[in-house]
């Protein structure tokens, strides 16, 4: 597997409270993506970033931020968690942004809001 | 609203058949198509890719067919075995530096000894 862990790989919360997702990598790789998982939905790309500082969003980026301070971590947040957030999230590593690049995904997060 | 159909939902072949996974897409944009497999419990991971500038592209037992008049690409596994038990997501992504890749819904494919 690609050096790639998330934390925590399971957690349960409660609707309206705030949450953190981290994603850390050790392969030096410039582009981090998060993207979550849904049964008839494949997955889909929250936010990515391109660098330190540099993010972006995806398709589905509502309800969450995302923040990148070193290479290595990619934090992901819900501010005020919802039940529609319910899902099973990946992050994601590549070392280049460009089409060929292969991308790496981490063993996931399952996240329950209740 | 997805960019990348995929279908079926799921397949269930015998060990030695083939298994065949077919997906659409709308975006003439896009410009490079990866499969990816995942097991259950892990994260997706690469497969096999190709460009739109070559119709078939093979490795091992697994082949993807091209067909860009028709915006459809596909995944034939050959020779399926228990082994290739999991779901795979065909995936979409346009040229140059853009990386964001657009998936399918996935096909869980059982292999049945």
């Amino acid at each position: 597997d690609a050096g790639i862990t998330q934390s925590p790989r399971h957690k349960v919360t409660e609707t309206g409270t705030p949450v953190t997702l981290r994603c850390h990598q050790t392969e030096n790789h410039r582009y981090m993506y998060w993207y979550r998982q849904d049964p008839g939905h494949g997955l889909r790309l929250i936010h990515y970033s391109y660098g330190v500082k540099d993010t972006d969003k995806g398709e589905v980026s509502d309800g969450y931020s995302v923040s990148r301070s070193k290479t290595e971590d990619f934090l992901l947040t819900l501010e005020s968690a919802t039940s529609s957030q319910t899902s099973v999230y990946f992050c994601a590593i590549s070392r280049t942004g460009h089409m060929n690049t292969e991308a790496f995904f981490g063993q996931g997060t399952r996240l329950t809001v209740v | 609203q997805q960019q990348v159909k995929q279908s079926p939902q799921s397949l269930i072949v015998q060990k030695g058949g083939i298994s065949i996974i077919n997906c659409a897409y709308e975006n003439t944009a896009f410009d490079y198509f990866p499969w990816y497999q995942q097991f259950p419990g892990k994260g997706p991971a690469l497969l096999i890719a190709i460009r739109p500038d070559v119709s078939e592209k093979k490795e091992g037992r697994f082949t993807i067919s091209f067909n860009k008049s028709a915006k459809q690409f596909s995944l034939h596994i050959m020779d399926s075995q228990p082994g290739d038990s999991a779901t795979y997501f065909c995936a979409a992504s346009k040229g140059g530096n853009d990386y964001k890749l657009s998936f399918g819904a996935g096909t869980t494919v059982t292999v049945r000894a």
